[in-house]
């Protein structure tokens, strides 16, 4: 399978800017989706990015960088809410079959 | 209301017993997916589905069976097989398949949390 690679946790501030890296195997990438998932739910879409560069929805951006296979998520005036694990997931193409790939996802802690 | 709807959320289950996970979904999608979760993990692909009548294999689809005799169901048979079954289990479903403009965003639902005892 394809790496995804995440900082495994993550503490902020709250009122604070964090960015969270999420790295990926270049070769067959077709699309990069984040999530959001609270500690026993499900995931909630966040963002999606096929294209270079910055993705601006609300207090969360996404960017990507296709060429050195990279992606972040910017979350911006942090809330105590934001405390959860963030999910990059990369869509592979190739022979026919669908692949999506989770990374391991971030735990983000927001403090007050 | 318009969602993905799993259930039951919490089961137990004797080892050796087949049990089956329900999920449905009232979006309209083509595409549904099976994903388990453990500690520590990503999301593994068990099963999807494009359309009706027909699924295909993910990374761990051993000890698993599904069926898709409708489009807005997608049910998941954890059966004896499966090794090591308790975990989180989580349905998601998408407009299409594959389809760079992101209309293959995934939708998830609740989850069910199934234990082996």
């Amino acid at each position: 399978g394809q790496n995804i690679d995440q900082p495994t946790e993550m503490t902020a501030t709250e009122g604070a800017i964090v960015q969270i890296n999420c790295t990926y195997q270049t070769s067959g990438f077709n699309g990069l989706f984040w999530y959001q998932q609270h500690a026993g739910e499900a995931p909630t879409f966040l963002s999606y990015n096929v294209l270079d560069g910055l993705e601006e929805k609300g207090r969360f951006s996404s960017f990507l960088s296709r060429s050195k296979g990279y992606s972040y998520l910017l979350l911006k005036e942090l809330q105590m809410k934001d405390s959860a694990s963030y999910l990059c997931a990369v869509r592979y193409s190739g022979a026919g079959s669908y692949q999506l790939t989770f990374g391991k996802g971030t735990k983000l802690s927001v403090i007050p | 209301d318009g969602g993905i709807t799993q259930s039951p959320k919490y089961l137990f289950r004797k080892e050796g017993q087949n049990v089956t996970l329900s999920c449905e979904q009232n979006l309209n999608h083509d595409a549904m997916y099976w994903y388990r979760q453990d500690p520590g993990q990503g999301l593994r692909l068990i099963y999807y589905s494009q359309i009706v009548n027909d699924f295909q294999k993910g990374d761990i689809a051993e000890g698993y069976s599904v069926s898709r005799e409708k489009k807005e169901s997608f049910p998941l048979t954890v059966t004896s097989a499966q090794k090591n079954p308790t975990a989180f289990y989580l349905c998601a479903s998408s407009l299409e398949l594959d389809d760079g403009g992101g209309a293959d965003t995934q939708y998830f639902g609740p989850g069910t949390r199934l234990t082996v005892l």
